[in-house]
This record gives structure tokens, sequence and C-alpha cells, in this order.
């Protein structure tokens, strides 16, 4: 099976970076994920990684390292609208279907004036 | 416009009532998935399919039945409804290439179901 930690809730300033971390425990990794969700609407895709180091998009990155299972997401130069929750998410091929996705519980992430 | 859509977007229907859930997608995606979300527990998956004729129970298979007729669309079906089935349920499909490892999840917009 699939165990997924993520902090439940995080506040932020606006302008500023925030690092949201995600730990799992699988006993198979074919990537991971993160979604962005608002309230209420569909999750959309931010970031993929499968090889250790981190990927930049713009102004967010996601970082992975397979041998701790660990990854994180960072937001930099956060607005207010990046006020959502951020899901992460683990493709394995036990648990949640063959090549399916776990998801985290999300982390609903607060950006303050 | 590539997209995923999901039927009614909100339902409010009584327990027993048979109801189905339909989602189709213009992707020409092999894989497709149904995820219920609740607060406090997140993103459950119920069914997947990793291609036509081909389906399998995800973590809270109960009381749910799918089919995959038609590449395209992947109908949840509620046979006899239950209070504890309300909830906002998403449907999301993917590309199979490279054994899917790196193609996203394409969600649909939800469907709220409340079940009196």
């Amino acid at each position: 099976g699939q165990n997924i930690d993520q902090p439940t809730e995080m506040t932020a300033t606006e302008g500023a970076i925030v690092q949201i971390n995600c730990t799992y425990q699988t006993s198979g990794f074919n990537g991971l994920f993160w979604y962005q969700q608002h309230a209420g609407e569909a999750p959309t895709f931010l970031s993929y990684n499968v090889l250790d180091g981190l990927e930049e998009k713009g102004r967010f990155s996601s970082f992975l390292s397979r041998s701790k299972g660990y990854s994180y997401l960072l937001l930099k130069e956060l607005q207010m609208k990046d006020s959502a929750s951020y899901l992460c998410a683990v493709r394995d091929r036990i648990g949640g279907g063959a090549d399916g996705l776990t998801f985290g519980k999300g982390t609903h992430l607060i950006i303050q004036p | 416009e590539a997209q995923v859509t999901q039927n009614p977007r909100y339902l409010i229907t009584v327990t027993g009532k048979k109801l189905t859930v339909t989602c189709s997608q213009n992707m020409n995606h092999e894989y497709m998935s149904w995820y219920r979300q609740d607060p406090g527990l997140g993103l459950r998956q119920i069914y997947y399919s990793m291609n036509v004729e081909v389906t399998d129970k995800g973590d809270v298979p109960e009381g749910y039945k799918v089919s995959r007729k038609e590449k395209r669309n992947f109908p949840l079906i509620l046979e006899s409804p239950s209070p504890n089935q309300t909830s906002l349920y998403f449907c999301a499909s993917s590309g199979a290439g490279q054994g899917m490892g790196n193609q996203p999840q394409h969600f649909g917009d939800g469907t709220r179901l409340s079940i009196l």
C-alpha cells in the first residue's frame, strides 16, 4: 500500500516564498505529481518528477529525493490567486490500482496580503 | 478543446434510487479513473480502467459499478445509493505513453452528489 503525508494547512505572505513538503512510503515508484486545486474545482496538473532533482517551471519548482521518499513544491513570488490546496500524488504499481495515482490529503495554502 | 466532461454537475437524490454519472474524454486516452473527494480524506480512487473492457477496483469500490464499452466513456453507476456516498466525484483520464509514468491525469469539473 501507500502512505503519503503532507501538512494540512500552511499560511504565507503575498510576494514571499513557500515550500510544501510531501513524504511517501510506497512498494513501487513510477513518478510523483503535484496538483493545484481551488475550492470546488478540479485538480490541475503542476509538475512531475521521476528522477532525483529539481524541476523548475516558472514560479513553481518541484524537488524529488527517491532514496528519502521526499518531495517538495516551491512557490515563489506568491500571489493571492495561489491560495488553493496542493495535492501530492504518487504513481506506483501497488494500491490505488496498477499505474494509478494515490493522492495525499492535500495542503491548504492561505496567502495573506 | 481537450477535456473531460462529467454529467450531471450537481445531483440531489434519495436513498436507493439508481443513478449514473457519465464521463467522456476527447483525448483518445487509454486510462480513465473515478475518484471521490471528502473533507479530511482527500481524493480516493473508486475504479479505474486501463483500456476498453478492462476495469479494476481502486481503494473504495464498494457500492459502485463502472463500465468501459467505448474508449471515450467511463460511466459511474450507483445501483442503490446511500447517504455515505454523498461526496464530490471526479473523473480523470490520461494517456498510456511509457507506461503512463509521465502522463498527468486530466480531471473533469466534478459532480457533487447528495444522497438523502
